[in-house]
């Protein structure tokens, strides 16, 4: 089984300010990460799929990046809105494993 | 819009046994793999298992193999777990789970979820 890290496990902003948030897997998954976001009281959301493709309706200040063992999802200009807890998973290896979650506050 | 609803919170015993199940609409049902996920209060998301669209290959994690499993009739568009041999540490909330296409491993939609207690 893959295991997913994440970093860090609470990341503090102010509105306005970019949030970078760290995926790290035990073993190369190419660039098989998927990110969703989780809103207090809510159901996962599917953000990017494939490390860099966003999913429909997803705005252009959340970008990923990565491949191998190392991925970024980067929220540029917070916004109250994006309090969450924000969870990395990958699909390459079976069974496909989640990350423990970055919670994200807005100041 | 895809839509996934379903049914309600249950509470149940240690070694009891119970059925989930998640109605779908919104999409060709047949046409997509389903997963369930689950999600103890308070904690992160574990994947347990997937039906692939006809029906015919199933997958499980290993906490759940042999005691759990996934089903789904494309008839009804409907998608079930059925639970047994229930232990504490089964307590979360149980989403169904659309695959993003075809089976990907990936999922864009989720139902609400269905909180399942163990308890005694």
């Amino acid at each position: 089984e893959f295991v997913v890290t994440q970093s860090p496990a609470t990341l503090s902003l102010s509105p306005g300010e970019s949030a970078t948030l760290f995926c790290r897997v035990s073993q190369s998954v190419t660039n098989n990460i998927v990110w969703y976001q989780q809103k207090p009281g809510q159901v996962p959301r599917l953000l990017i799929f494939d490390a860099s493709n966003r999913a429909t309706g997803v705005p252009a200040r959340f970008s990923g990046t990565g491949s191998g063992t190392d991925f970024t999802l980067t929220i540029s200009s917070l916004e109250p809105e994006d309090l969450a807890v924000y969870y990395c998973q990958q699909r390459y290896n079976w069974p496909p494993t989640f990350g423990p979650g970055t919670r994200l506050e807005i100041k | 819009e895809v839509q996934l609803v379903q049914s309600g919170a249950v509470v149940v015993q240690p070694g009891g046994s119970l059925r989930v199940s998640c109605v779908a609409s919104g999409f060709n049902f047949g046409a997509f793999s389903m997963h369930w996920v689950r999600q103890p209060p308070g904690k992160g998301l574990e994947w347990i298992a997937l039906i692939s669209g006809p029906g015919d290959n199933t997958f499980y994690v290993d906490s759940v193999k042999g005691r759990f499993t996934i089903s789904r009739d494309n008839s009804e568009n409907s998608l079930y777990l059925q639970m047994s041999s229930l232990k504490t540490e089964d307590t979360a909330f149980y989403y169904c789970a659309k695959d993003r296409t075809g089976t990907t491993w990936s999922f864009d939609s989720w139902g609400r979820g269905t909180l399942v207690t163990v308890s005694s």
